[in-house]
């Protein structure tokens, strides 16, 4: 089976752009999450999706961040405006609601870089 | 408000020491307790995970120790090798609900 995948893996932006991120959960995986990693930070949830709608949008990232998911397969993070701040890798994790190891699962991310 | 306390922010010890992560939260209601693993130039994956039915979880030369009353738990790992050498994140999940929150992790190194 394959794991979780994303596009593009490398995105350079100009400030002010919009762009989007998309993400491929695993098949049968009913919860999708978006994650911001920065070494300063750490990794900070995004948004939380179960079946598709959404659990939490994460409170300080709602002005320019999007989270969407069209279909049980398929999500999208969309920034906009971008901002310099917004330099960092994005990752994309599902799970299945009441696995029994209760796992996360990561794709290989999405690093970002806004000038 | 940070749920998950890691200390602490980087660690080094030598090849064949015991290394020991530690993480403290404040949720009573976190009911899971997973630590993940992540390499360099990786995503983070899943380690070693803990129910707090159980006050210790070994898995090879991971263990983890569980104290629910102090609200604390800890990574220690047997052993280690160099390739060990990670950024290690604990974490915490509510009953009922599948988001983690991390802690900031522990930067291991282990030296030959």
């Amino acid at each position: 089976d394959a794991g979780v995948t994303q596009t593009p893996r490398h995105e350079v932006a100009e400030k002010g752009q919009t762009i989007i991120l998309k993400c491929e959960p695993v098949s049968g995986h009913n919860d999708l999450f978006w994650y911001r990693q920065t070494k300063i930070q750490g990794l900070e949830l995004l948004s939380y999706f179960r079946s598709k709608s959404l659990m939490e949008d994460g409170g300080a990232f709602k002005d320019r961040f999007k989270a969407e998911m069209l279909n049980s397969s398929f999500s999208t993070l969309k920034i906009q405006p971008t901002e310099p701040k917004d330099s960092a890798v994005y990752l994309c994790a599902s799970s299945l609601t009441g696995g029994a190891r209760r796992e996360q699962y990561f794709g290989p991310g999405t690093r970002l870089t806004v000038l | 408000q940070q749920q998950v306390r890691q200390s602490p922010q980087s660690l080094t010890v030598w090849e064949g020491e015991t290394a020991i992560l530690n993480c403290s939260y404040e949720d009573s209601t976190f009911d899971y307790f997973p630590w993940y693993h992540q390499f360099p130039g990786e995503s983070p994956a899943l380690l070693i995970a803990i129910r707090p039915v159980s006050n210790k979880k070994e898995d090879g030369r991971f263990t983890i120790f569980f104290n629910k009353r102090e609200k604390k738990f800890s990574l220690h790992i047997a052993d280690s090798q160099p390739g060990d050498s990670a950024t290690y994140f604990c974490a915490a999940r509510g009953y009922g609900n599948e988001k983690i929150t991390f802690g900031a992790g522990t930067k291991l190194t282990i030296k030959p």
